[in-house]
């Protein structure tokens, strides 16, 4: 089975540009979460997606939404960017939610803002 | 709100030597514990993960976790590191019923000849 692909892999924008990043999960699976990775904070929770519903979103500004599509492809996006919004922008797929499910990562979007 | 503790940023180790990578998680509510890895440039992957039943898990590549509900720790070690297992490790807990992974900053593992 094909893993989790997310595409762009490389992206550079300039402050108040906005960008989608794209997630495809790994083939039956419906559930994808997306994670911010920062050198400074970590990794921190964005959202998660199941059958097409934000299930769950973490401390982030409104600048940053997400949906899911009918074929559990997921995409983000991040409005009016900062330059505190440079990281590398993690999706991670599971076949359901709950029950200690295996989320598994794709590579990650490194988005760079200037 | 939950939250995990890598105590060690940094682990310098000479290879076939034995390892142990720290984690605290903040809630003994239940849960469900983690360990990833990630490689230069690369995703995580899945090390090992602990739901249930036996409190000691492991995984393909020679690691071991052990759950101590008591002491909210879930440390990771192997008795023999190779070169190949320099990487960044991250201890991760869910909460049962979620689909939300709260992270530890990490622990770089640098293993050396």
């Amino acid at each position: 089975k094909a893993g989790v692909t997310q595409t762009p892999r490389y992206l550079i924008k300039t402050r108040g540009q906005q960008v989608t990043l794209s997630c495809s999960p790994i083939s039956g699976h419906r559930s994808v979460s997306w994670y911010q990775q920062t050198p400074g904070q970590g990794l921190q929770f964005l959202f998660e997606y199941f059958s097409e519903t934000q299930r769950n979103k973490g401390n982030f500004p409104g600048r940053f939404s997400g949906r899911q599509f009918s074929n559990s492809r997921s995409e983000m996006n991040v409005s009016t960017l900062e330059l505190g919004d440079s990281a590398l922008y993690l999706c991670a797929s599971s076949l359901m939610r709950g029950g200690g499910d295996t989320q598994y990562f794709g590579p990650g979007t490194r988005l760079t803002v200037l | 709100a939950q939250s995990v503790t890598q105590l060690d940023s940094q682990v310098p180790v000479f290879e076939e030597a034995p390892v142990e990578l720290r984690c605290n998680y903040s809630s003994s509510v239940s849960v469900y514990l983690f360990w990833y890895v990630q490689y230069p440039n690369q995703g995580l992957q899945l090390l090992l993960k602990y739901l249930s039943g036996s409190t000691l898990v492991e995984s393909i590549n020679g690691f071991e976790a052990e759950f101590n509900k008591s002491q909210t720790s879930f440390h990771l070690r192997k008795p023999s590191v190779h070169i190949s297992d320099t990487a960044e490790y991250f201890c991760a807990v869910m909460d049962t019923g979620f689909q939300k992974l709260v992270f530890g900053t990490g622990t770089r593992l640098l293993v050396s000849p």
